[in-house]
């Protein structure tokens, strides 16, 4: 199976810093990387699929990089509304696996 | 608009099984495969498995694998996820999801809105 690896595991960040989190896979899984937010109580939501696209609805603050193994997700300038967990996922083969997710704290 | 509307929640015995189901609407089903996510209290999003709603087909994450039975019923759009021999560890809210591929990457597009099941001793 494909591990996926986050970090940090959790940061705190004020409104409007830059924030950035890293993905790493155990082997190569091309550009077929997606990132999730999932609000605290709330159903996660697609943010970034294929590495670097962003979703339709998805506020322009947020992008994504990489391909092979090394991802990264950076919110430009941190809002309210993103005080949350972010999750990457594979889905270059089954089992479609998760990183640990990185909580974004009020600092 | 695409909606995964999944059933209610659940408490049930250690050693039972549960059948969580997830009626589709919105889109042609036997379009796009559904997975299945589960989240214990306070951890992260595990994914179980998937089932084509075409072909029936399935795949699972290594450590269901026997344990779990995914289906789906084309005639009402509905996907199910049996577990069986549950443990208190199996405590968590399971999510069925459509997903979406474009540009050849697959993507978990479209969330239920979650099955609670607590397993009790």
């Amino acid at each position: 199976d494909i591990q996926m690896t986050q970090s940090p595991s959790s940061l705190s960040a004020s409104v409007g810093d830059r924030v950035t989190i890293t993905c790493r896979a155990s082997q190569s899984v091309s550009s077929h990387l997606n990132w999730y937010q999932q609000e605290p109580g709330k159903v996660p939501k697609l943010l970034i699929y294929a590495a670097s696209s962003l979703e339709i609805g998805v506020p322009s603050r947020f992008s994504g990089s990489g391909s092979g193994t090394d991802f990264t997700l950076t919110i430009s300038s941190l809002q309210p509304q993103d005080f949350a967990t972010y999750y990457c996922q594979q889905s270059y083969t089954a089992p479609r696996t998760f990183g640990q997710g990185t909580k974004v704290e009020l600092k | 608009q695409v909606q995964m509307l999944q059933s209610g929640a659940e408490v049930k015995k250690s050693g039972a099984s549960v059948k969580v189901s997830c009626k589709a609407s919105g889109y042609t089903f036997i379009n796009y495969g559904i997975s299945w996510v589960r989240q214990a209290p306070g951890q992260g999003l595990e994914w179980m498995g998937w089932i084509s709603a075409y072909s029936g087909d399935t795949h699972f994450a290594q450590r269901f694998q026997g344990r779990v039975t995914l289906t789906r019923d084309t005639s009402t759009t509905t996907a199910y996820m049996e577990l069986r021999g549950l443990r208190s560890d199996d405590t968590a809210v399971y999510y069925c999801v459509r997903e979406a591929e474009i540009i050849g990457v697959v993507m978990m597009a479209y969330w239920g809105q979650g099955t609670p099941v607590t397993v009790s001793s």
